[in-house]
């Protein structure tokens, strides 16, 4: 069945830090993926998404480049800030499936 | 802009007890997922309704049934309450068409 693999956390980095988020999937066909983002106490929010080959998904200076050749989805910033602490999660939702696959979420937390 | 509300936000219950979580899709939003995030788990898809009608079903135990309404709301009914039920359960929706699944806030149920 079709799984999401994310580098294990948690990650701690110091503020303006570059950021590096590793997701590969393993699916039938090209799926569209996703990083959502969970603030404490807080639901999922969509952080960005690429919904074929070579896409870039990019959202407050986030991106993340959809690999086909290498099955991946990895999260980058250029810059974090402490406010960017929370816990990620790649995942994936198959062609015609309803449900999203998630990845074990990465824990970042980023001192000032 | 609306979003996804979920009640009640925090319910504690008894082993044995039932319980129902209710979900209050995006208007206009035709589809509604459920899923299950155990402590330090990843979200894990239960149940889905599109247009009323169930459209895909995951991991859910048969002491759990879903439906949804007319108006596009749906409950979550959970009986036999166990331990290991204790968890956030998040709902999300979407509109026909669309892949993106938009999260409420989540319920977080706690079984003594």
């Amino acid at each position: 069945g079709d799984s999401v693999t994310q580098m294990e956390g948690p990650v701690t980095l110091s503020e303006e830090a570059f950021l590096t988020i590793n997701c590969t999937y393993t699916a039938t066909g090209y799926p569209s993926l996703f990083w959502y983002v969970q603030y404490p106490g807080e639901g999922l929010q969509l952080l960005l998404k690429a919904t074929k080959a070579d896409d870039k998904g990019s959202n407050k200076g986030f991106e993340a480049t959809y690999r086909k050749e290498t099955t991946s989805f990895h999260l980058e910033k250029g810059s974090v800030q402490v406010s960017d602490s929370a816990v990620y999660f790649c995942a994936l939702l198959g062609r015609g499936a309803q449900k999203l696959v998630f990845g074990q979420g990465t824990r970042l937390t980023i001192n000032p | 802009a609306a979003g996804v509300i979920q009640s009640p936000r925090h319910l504690i219950k008894e082993k044995r007890e039932t319980a129902t979580l209710k979900c209050y899709p995006i208007p206009r939003h035709d589809t509604v997922y459920w899923y299950q995030q155990g402590p330090g788990q990843d979200p894990q898809f239960l149940i889905s309704f599109y247009e009323k009608m169930q459209s895909d079903k995951g991991s859910i135990p048969d002491r759990f049934s879903a439906q949804q309404f007319s108006d596009y709301h749906s409950e979550l009914n959970m009986s036999s309450l166990e331990l290991g039920d204790s968890a956030l359960y998040f709902c999300a929706s979407s509109s026909q068409g669309s892949d993106i699944q938009y999260f409420g806030a989540g319920t977080r149920l706690s079984v003594l």
